[in-house]
């Protein structure tokens, strides 16, 4: 049973940083890319990054580059997102996903994580 | 980048009556591979999102086939053909066919008359 639960979630200051992580279970986690799509509340869904299954290509929103860096470590079955410079309008359910296909990289997110919630106010 | 539309926003619908949701693309989402990456995702109140459907086509396995997808290069649609109320949420289609960015569409909520 494939499995993806983030933590890491919280309440910052503007300006303030964050790292979320995902724990992942139940697939070979280095053979899938993998993306962090965010809500933020009463809003639609927005993607925000993916990071490729070895780890060497990643891609951004243009909202957060420059300011937040994917990456994962596949000896430990973790997803990350290193947040820097938070603003109010980052406040947002954060959920990782799963792509469905492996070794590809087409936003086709099979699986989600229950969210974690990142409240950035002063 | 690609923008995505869906419409109706709104869906009131009549339990065991169908459902039509359209999504259109500002480009053909036809990818260089052949395929179509143009998914649907369900999102139940207070829940994660949930794929339903992916390639434009192909319900996930779960899915009720009650549901299902069509289209092809700018317009696609899914519809539900007798509406439970499980089917309570929000709908968003979604591309991954160019990017960055991925792009979903603003959303259809779907309550019940």
């Amino acid at each position: 049973e494939v499995r993806l639960v983030e933590s890491g979630g919280g309440l910052v200051q503007p300006g303030g940083s964050l790292r979320l992580s995902c724990a992942a279970s139940g697939f070979t986690f280095g053979n899938s890319a993998m993306g962090w799509v965010r809500q933020a509340p009463g809003k639609g869904l927005e993607w925000v990054s993916t990071v490729s299954g070895p780890g060497i290509s990643t891609y951004y929103a243009d909202s957060v580059k420059g300011r937040f860096t994917i990456s994962r470590d596949n000896s430990k079955n973790t997803l990350y997102l290193q947040m820097h410079s938070l603003r109010t309008e980052d406040t947002a359910v954060y959920y990782c996903a799963k792509e469905a296909w492996e070794w590809m990289v087409v936003g086709d997110y099979d699986f989600w994580g229950q969210g974690t919630l990142v409240t950035v106010s002063s | 980048d690609v923008v995505m539309s869906q419409s109706p926003l709104s869906l009131s619908v009549t339990l065991g009556q169908p459902a039509s949701i359209s999504c259109r693309s500002s480009q053909s989402l036809v990818y260089g591979d052949g395929n179509t990456y143009l998914n649907w995702f369900q999102q139940r109140p207070g829940q994660s999102p949930r794929r339903l459907i992916y390639k434009v086509s192909n319900r996930d396995s779960g899915v009720p086939d009650r549901f299902s997808g069509s289209g092809s290069g700018t317009n696609f649609t899914l519809k539900i053909s007798r509406v439970e109320a499980e089917d309570v949420g929000v709908y968003y289609c979604m591309q991954g066919t160019h990017w960055p960015p991925f792009t979903f569409g603003p959303g259809t909520k779907v309550d019940i008359k």
